[in-house]
């Protein structure tokens, strides 16, 4: 099945720095790939998503990348604000019914004002 | 509102003692799913349903059920808790099409002694 790892397990930045997570997989039919933030005491939320079949994606200060050949992807949030402080998981999944998201073992972000 | 939502969310129980955390939804999702949170392990699928009473394994399903007999409803069960079903338990729904995104609930922290 699929194995997805992420590092770093904790990030601290200076307010207005930019954050890069990174995550690889290693189920070569996976072709969704989904950053998801959780705040304390709420449940995931997706925050960007990127298909198999792109490249890049970005939505505002936060962009994704995706790399096929060498199965890995990243999350980048740039000018970081207090409020981006919380826990992201990226995800894997293949494009069938069961939608099965395996999520990495999340990354704590902490933007120091 | 469209939302997710779960009851309990904070259950402290003893082994054996049955018990069924309910999951609702409003958005008229056709698929729904069940995962648990542990510390260092992401989120992993228990079960998922396509759609009313089809229902189908994730990742961990040992000692859980679940049903779904109506479309806005997914109960998880668990018929005999032992002490290392102790997580965080997340439904979440989804549409068909070509949006895989994932609305989680709020999640319900389960306790068992």
């Amino acid at each position: 099945g699929e194995n997805v790892e992420q590092h770093p397990s904790t990030l601290s930045v200076q307010e207005g720095d930019s954050a890069v997570i990174k995550c690889t997989y290693s189920d070569s039919a996976s072709n969704y790939f989904p950053w998801y933030k959780q705040e304390l005491g709420k449940g995931p939320q997706l925050i960007i998503d990127i298909r198999s079949n792109v490249g890049e994606k970005k939505d505002q200060r936060i962009a994704v990348t995706l790399n096929k050949t060498a199965k890995h992807f990243s999350l980048h949030i740039t000018e970081t604000q207090p409020e981006d402080s919380a826990v992201y998981f990226c995800a894997a999944s293949r494009d069938t019914g069961r939608r099965a998201l395996t999520f990495g073992s999340g990354t704590r972000l902490q933007v120091q004002p | 509102e469209a939302q997710v939502t779960q009851n309990p969310r904070y259950l402290i129980t003893v082994t054996g003692k049955k018990l069924t955390v309910t999951c609702s939804q409003n958005m008229n999702h056709e698929y729904m799913s069940w995962y648990r949170q542990d510390p260092g392990l992401g989120l992993r699928q228990i079960y998922y349903s396509m759609n009313v009473e089809v229902t189908d394994k994730g990742d961990v399903p040992e000692g859980y059920k679940v049903s779904r007999k109506e479309k806005r409803n997914f109960p998880l069960i668990l018929e005999s808790p032992s002490p290392n079903q102790t997580s965080l338990y997340f439904c979440a729904s989804s549409s068909p099409g070509g949006s895989y995104e994932q609305y989680f609930g709020p999640g319900t922290r389960l306790t068992v002694t």
